[in-house]
């Protein structure tokens, strides 16, 4: 049972151009929602949060929007560089006494093109 | 430079062998993590540990012990009974339940 689904394994985007990274989850007893990117065989690099009373959060390039009702998140990164190419994980997270257990998704492959 | 380590970055093993992975941070988190990741797949939970002197089971903890005898380390050990062991295996640390840190994981391969 895949609780964070992220439906797309690869998106192509032109440099400069935005891109939007699609994130779905099944349990709402999830409050908290993160985003990473990763390089291969490297540790995934924490970029942007967000917590389930907002809608909205942003930090430079990086905004990740939440609809609670569609159980539905994602991240768009404006502009695109070549250097956003990698593998970006949607998380979320359900409180656990004081640490936090964190569900990933599948991941999407992000290729920025010239 | 404070940050979270783990080694060796590769590591090799016979079938039937116990192996331990390192894991030490500096950054004073309380609790810490320690994933799988599978090729086409996202990361799952091993361990995680609150506090020193307690860790609880993850999502697929079969085959896996852990201790926390210090704040900074979390050693994972790969026991012989895990069926599929070869995969990367990436640790985390954090601050109560917020954001999870990744350390530059290690590569388990079984020979």
């Amino acid at each position: 049972d895949q609780q964070v689904k992220q439906n797309s394994p690869s998106l192509s985007v032109q440099e400069g151009r935005i891109s939007i990274l699609n994130c779905d989850y099944t349990n709402s007893m999830f409050d908290y929602f993160l985003w990473y990117k990763k390089y291969p065989a490297e540790g995934p690099t924490f970029l942007i949060s967000i917590s389930s009373i907002k809608d909205k959060n942003e930090d430079g390039r990086f905004t990740v929007f939440l609809n609670k009702s569609a159980k539905h998140l994602s991240l768009h990164i404006v502009p695109s560089q070549p250097g956003d190419s990698a593998v970006y994980f949607c998380a979320a997270s359900a409180l656990s006494g004081t640490a936090s257990k964190l569900t990933f998704g599948t991941g999407t492959r992000l290729q920025v093109t010239l | 430079d404070g940050g979270i380590t783990q080694s060796p970055k590769y590591l090799f093993r016979k079938e039937g062998q116990n192996v331990t992975l390192s894991c030490e941070q500096n950054l004073n988190h309380d609790a810490m993590y320690w994933y799988r990741q599978d090729p086409g797949q996202g990361l799952r939970l091993i361990y995680y540990s609150q506090i020193v002197n307690d860790f609880q089971k993850g999502d697929i903890a079969e085959g896996y012990s852990v201790s926390r005898e210090k704040k900074e380390s979390f050693p994972l050990t790969v026991t012989s009974a895990q069926k599929n062991p070869t995969a990367f295996y990436l640790c985390a640390s954090s601050i109560g339940r917020y954001t999870q840190y990744f350390g530059p994981g290690t590569r388990l391969t079984v020979l």
